[in-house]
């Protein structure tokens, strides 16, 4: 059984600040992470993804996330984030047998102006 | 910016209607997938389809729910008879040939079941 699970429901921090959100995955061969973005009444918008090469990927808007096999990780981070980040954030497993995407429950970033 | 459109948005039925929402994938995006968001942002996974066949499903859809991705019409997914439970986000989704390993979303279809 493949899961993905987020561990914060909900973080909060000021504009500026850097921030981290944290996924963690359990499934035994290899998968494709990613994370996406769902801003309120809106669909899910895609970030970025990882499969194999440099553990760290870069996405859209100064996101970066960082794969690490040994904490069956794939967290989110960003340098300085922004208002307009203020939104849902989902990270998403897919194994190369391609059947479907498991997601986890979503992290709400609330950013301070 | 996604290029998948659903309708309706909204969509309100009474217990035991119909309800059926329509997706529009982005063009030559053969892979569609369906899934349902309940309030609590669990993500459910209906179904998906290559072109105009079924890769898989889960066994609810097989009972109430069905499902199509017609050439050249809008895919579109159907309750048979809404259920309370049945309240939530419906989402589609495309993937391009090459790179089925991203998802592009629609805005989705809300469904409340009264």
């Amino acid at each position: 059984t493949q899961t993905v699970s987020q561990s914060d429901a909900h973080v909060t921090v000021f504009e500026g600040d850097s921030v981290e959100l944290r996924c963690n995955y359990s499934y035994g061969g290899s998968i494709y992470l990613s994370w996406y973005i769902q801003h309120h009444g809106h669909g899910l918008q895609f970030l970025l993804k990882y499969y194999s090469g440099n553990p760290v990927v870069q996405g859209v808007n100064g996101f970066e996330a960082e794969f690490s096999k040994s904490d069956s990780s794939f967290h989110l981070r960003k340098a300085s984030v922004h208002w307009s980040d203020s939104a849902v954030y989902f990270c998403a497993a897919l194994n190369t047998g391609y059947q479907n995407f498991y997601f986890g429950k979503g992290t709400s970033l609330t950013v301070i102006p | 910016n996604s290029k998948v459109i659903q309708t309706p948005r909204y969509l309100v039925k009474g217990q035991g209607q119909k309800a059926k929402m329509r997706c529009i994938p982005e063009k030559g995006h053969p892979v569609v997938f369906w899934y349902q968001q309940n309030k609590n942002n669990e993500f459910k996974f209906l179904i998906n389809f290559q072109n105009q066949e079924v890769l898989q499903q889960i066994d609810m859809t097989e009972k109430r729910f069905s499902a199509e991705c017609p050439s050249n019409s809008p895919c579109s997914l159907e309750i048979q008879s809404s259920e309370a439970g049945d309240s939530a986000l419906y989402l589609c989704a495309s993937s391009p040939r090459g790179s089925q390993n991203t998802l592009y979303f629609g805005a989705g279809t809300r469904l409340s079941v009264l």
